[in-house]
């Protein structure tokens, strides 16, 4: 099972909005709503941020989203903050049991 | 607080085995399923495996499948993970990783702080 495609970097101004996408195929991505999304700190572990594509869990701010169209899905974040600065993953379901990351999108706020 | 702690990460050689444990608290750890989540310094995630609240159902990545074997100890709140003929690529930081609720939407809710194992000669 490949790796879902990310862009390597993205970056935006604080309060400008960003979008990174996740491509995969329609065996994972296109098969299933099961999208989340994770967000690192240098040093941290990751955090889940959005779950089911859309899903936020508690305290996560709503400035970020997420959205799926066919084999893609993409998260969006709003209103950018200094503190948003950090690597963003995606992942999904892939049948037969397994999941499988994305390779990761640095996101740097300019 | 909920949380999970890894331990038992070192140096081992090529071929080697290492076991990998999780000590779970602040949560009802026989209601969820546990993932085993490996990152390669300075890359990505990758998935390495699964296993249901009982214990009864475990799933690997193909890369990981007939090496690795994923346990738990509900009764110690413990999760574990047997590491056999390791693999100089499968050098990283191993997060022990929480499924949320409910385990079909498949996605980890609670991260531990990882472990770290580097496969070297």
């Amino acid at each position: 099972q490949s790796a879902l495609t990310q862009p390597p970097s993205a970056s935006g101004s604080p309060g400008q909005s960003v979008t990174i996408s996740c491509t995969g195929t329609s065996s994972d991505i296109g098969a299933y709503n099961y999208v989340s999304w994770y967000q690192q700190h240098p040093g941290k572990a990751p955090k889940l941020i959005i779950y089911v594509v859309n899903r936020r869990p508690s305290g996560v701010p709503d400035r970020f989203s997420g959205s799926k169209s066919d084999n893609t899905a993409s998260l969006t974040v709003s209103g950018l903050q200094t503190e948003d600065e950090a690597d963003y993953y995606c992942t999904s379901f892939a049948g037969n049991n397994k999941l499988i990351f994305g390779g990761g999108t640095k996101l740097t706020v300019l | 607080e909920v949380r999970v702690v890894e331990s038992g990460g070192g140096l081992v050689q090529p071929g080697g085995s290492l076991r990998l444990s999780c000590a779970a608290s602040g949560f009802t750890f026989s209601s969820y399923w546990m993932n085993w989540v490996r990152q390669v310094p300075g890359q990505g995630l990758v998935w390495v495996s699964r296993i249901d609240a009982d214990g009864n159902i475990a799933d690997y990545a193909d890369s990981v499948k007939g090496r690795f074997t994923v346990s738990r100890d509900n009764a110690k709140n413990t999760l574990y993970l047997q590491m056999n003929s390791l693999r100089v690529e499968e050098t990283g930081v191993y997060y022990c990783v929480r499924v949320g609720l409910p385990y079909y939407f498949y996605y980890m809710d609670v991260w531990g702080e990882g472990t770290t194992v580097t496969v070297s000669s």
